[in-house]
């Protein structure tokens, strides 16, 4: 079946640091890609999305571009704040049928002041 | 105000007690989806619901089943809980289910079976 990987589970950082978390996926088809965030005490929100080769997502100063080749979606933010500690959620489903999201396992970002 | 609520949000039962999870959204999504949340686990799959009386399995679906008589309203049953089933449940809504539609979630339903 299909499945996201994120390669890390917590990643702490320093005001005004770049962020990156690595997003690779496994499909059988062409899928589109979410990036989600959750808050504690909240369900995941909808971050952006990607829905073809090369086109970027982009919210809040975050985004990702889907590569096919590379199977990858990875998240990045150039300056990050206090305000940006969350749980991030790298998620795919398929384009021409409803199976509901397919999720990662989810990043944990603390941002320390 | 587009959202997803979810009654209760923390319900504490008894194993082998029945339980119902109650979910209602207000921008008319033809779509809705239960999902369980546990530490390394992430967020699984239990039902999805295409419309009224319009529903199907997901990843996770023994133990448990749904109902939705009115398109905005979900109802995630368990019969006979049991403790492996203590996590927390988000109900989702979404325009329709295909692709690269936004889904919108609850705050969630935090179930402990003792």
């Amino acid at each position: 079946g299909d499945s996201v990987t994120q390669t890390e589970g917590q990643v702490a950082l320093s005001e005004e640091d770049f962020l990156t978390i690595h997003c690779n996926y496994s499909a059988s088809g062409y899928p589109a890609l979410f990036w989600y965030v959750q808050y504690p005490g909240e369900g995941p929100q909808f971050l952006f999305r990607a829905s073809r080769d090369k086109e970027k997502g982009s919210s809040r100063g975050f985004e990702a571009t889907y590569n096919k080749e590379a199977t990858s979606f990875h998240l990045q933010k150039a300056s990050v704040q206090e305000s940006d500690s969350a749980v991030y959620y790298c998620a795919l489903s398929a384009l021409n049928y409803a199976q509901g999201l397919t999720f990662g396992l989810g990043t944990r970002v603390s941002v320390f002041p | 105000d587009m959202k997803v609520t979810q009654m209760p949000r923390y319900l504490i039962k008894r194993m082998g007690e029945n339980v119902l999870l109650e979910c209602g959204q207000d921008m008319s999504h033809e779509t809705m989806y239960w999902y369980r949340q546990d530490p390394g686990l992430g967020l699984q799959l239990i039902y999805i619901s295409y419309d009224v009386d319009s529903n199907s399995e997901g990843d996770i679906p023994k133990g448990y089943r749904v109902s939705r008589k009115k398109r905005e309203h979900f109802s995630l049953i368990l019969d006979s809980a049991k403790t492996n089933q203590t996590s927390v449940y988000f109900c989702a809504s979404s325009l329709s289910g295909q692709g690269a539609t936004e889904v919108f979630f609850g705050k969630g339903t935090r179930l402990t079976v003792v």
